[in-house]
């Protein structure tokens, strides 16, 4: 199985400055199945970017997905105060899917 | 629109078991996979496994194999859940998720696009 790492735990910002968010797996994960969420508290997951890079519909530009291998990463270039949430990695293979712990992005 | 309504929150003893409901509604069932994910407080996403609507094909997580259970009724759009031999580590909100699979310029992707609003399960004594 796979195993997802993120970090760090929590990412304590202000509003206006990047965000950036690493996710590490424990083996090579095909770009084309890392998937990023944002949860916030009391909601189900949103889902945010697939395939490492591409964005959902409806999701600002302001996040965007990069990496391969096993080395991801998740940057939010100015933080807006709707943003302060918590981020998932998630990668599928094999017909399993894995989750990463999560990453808390909070206000500074 | 896409939706998935699942069924209210549920109380156990120990040992008991939970059949969590997800009503799907806004797209063809039977065309798009729908995957269990459960939280528990404070915790992160765990996912549980996948089913297949069209063809009733399912796949487990090792942790909950010979524990959980997902079916489907095509002619009412719902997918179930069920999950046995209740502890109360089982506590948790448990979601149903909508996958998309699509392939482009022969790359695959894969993700959950559609959740559920989640069903709290209690297990307590």
């Amino acid at each position: 199985e796979i195993v997802l790492t993120q970090s760090p735990g929590t990412l304590s910002l202000s509003p206006g400055e990047r965000a950036t968010l690493s996710c590490r797996a424990s083996q090579s994960v095909s770009s084309s199945y890392l998937v990023w969420y944002q949860q916030k508290p009391g909601q189900a997951p949103r889902f945010l970017i697939y395939g490492a890079s591409r964005r959902a519909i409806g999701i600002p530009d302001r996040f965007s997905g990069s990496g391969s291998g096993t080395d991801f990463t998740l940057t939010i270039s100015r933080l807006e105060p709707e943003d302060f949430a918590v981020y998932y990695c998630q990668q599928y293979g094999s017909s399993l899917l894995t989750f990463g712990g999560g990453t808390k992005v909070e206000i500074k | 629109q896409v939706q998935l309504v699942q069924s209210g929150a549920e109380v156990k003893k120990p040992g008991a078991s939970v059949k969590v409901s997800c009503k799907a509604s806004g797209y063809t069932f039977t065309n798009y996979d729908i995957n269990w994910v459960r939280q528990a407080t404070g915790q992160g996403l765990e996912w549980m496994g996948w089913m297949n609507p069209n063809s009733g094909d399912t796949g487990y997580a090792q942790k909950f194999q010979g524990r959980v259970t997902i079916t489907r009724n095509t002619s009412i759009t719902m997918a179930y859940m069920e999950l046995s031999s209740l502890r109360s580590e089982d506590t948790a909100v448990y979601y149903c998720a909508r996958v998309v699979r699509w392939a482009l310029a022969s790359t695959d992707y894969y993700y959950l696009d559609v959740w559920g609003k989640g069903t709290t399960v209690t297990v307590s004594s």
